[in-house]
């Protein structure tokens, strides 16, 4: 079964770092990009950013640039979205989305992770 | 940045009524448009694809048509279950980005 599997749900104080995680299984993972999408409470979704796990390139929204860091770990099949200053503006949930056209930035969102609930609070 | 703009944001429908919702892109996008069903406390989940094409089991009141800026998202006979919050993404171009949401409340 294709899957992407998520870590679970952090709480944290404002300018604390945390690194959450997405795994794939199921497929050729370092074939396709994976995307991070942030929805905010009660809000919509927004693209937040992808990256190729074969080679690490890494295309960031501009709203998001500068603001979190993405990376992958191809050899554990696991890809991450970090923080290094937590605001509360932050709280909200992370999905990651695996891209559907193999080796290319393109296509649908077509399999997605159960979400990562991220609560920043003092 | 494409800009993609649904209407209506919000709707309450009855069970077997014919549903539109549409998405404007902001530039020219081709077929590079996927429609999304998100229920409350779920995840996204893939309805249609590249404006038209089906999704294997996805119930086949869900369809799809457009091309360019103009789509449209059509459940042809509304059932309870469709209660939920839809979505249009592009993936034309970089960075890819969704639509506001569309609500559906069922009466």
């Amino acid at each position: 079964e294709v899957q992407l599997v998520q870590s679970g749900a952090e709480v944290k104080k404002p300018g604390e770092s945390l690194k959450i995680s997405c795994q794939g299984s199921g497929y050729r993972f370092d074939f396709y990009w994976i995307a991070w999408v942030r929805q905010m409470p009660g809000k919509g979704l927004e693209s937040m950013g992808i990256i190729y796990p074969r080679d690490s390139d890494t295309r960031y929204s501009p709203s998001f640039e500068g603001q979190v860091t993405i990376s992958v770990d191809k050899s554990i099949t696991t890809a991450y979205l970090q923080w290094s200053g937590l605001q509360a503006s932050d709280t909200a949930i992370y999905y990651c989305a695996r891209l559907s056209t193999a080796l290319a930035p393109l296509g649908s969102f077509d399999i997605w992770g159960q979400g990562t609930m991220v609560t920043v609070s003092s | 940045e494409v800009v993609l703009t649904q209407s209506p944001d919000f709707q309450s429908v009855t069970p077997k009524e014919k549903v539109t919702i549409t998405c404007r892109a902001s530039l020219i996008i081709g077929n590079g448009l996927h429609w999304y069903q998100q229920k409350p406390g779920q995840s996204p989940k893939l309805l249609i694809k590249y404006a038209s094409q089906s999704i294997s089991g996805v119930p086949s009141r869900f369809s799809g048509s457009g091309s360019g800026t103009d789509f449209t998202l059509t459940i042809s006979s509304l059932e309870a279950e469709d209660a939920a919050t839809y979505y249009c993404l592009q993936s034309t171009s970089l960075p890819q980005t969704f639509g506001q949401g569309t609500k559906l409340e069922i009466k």
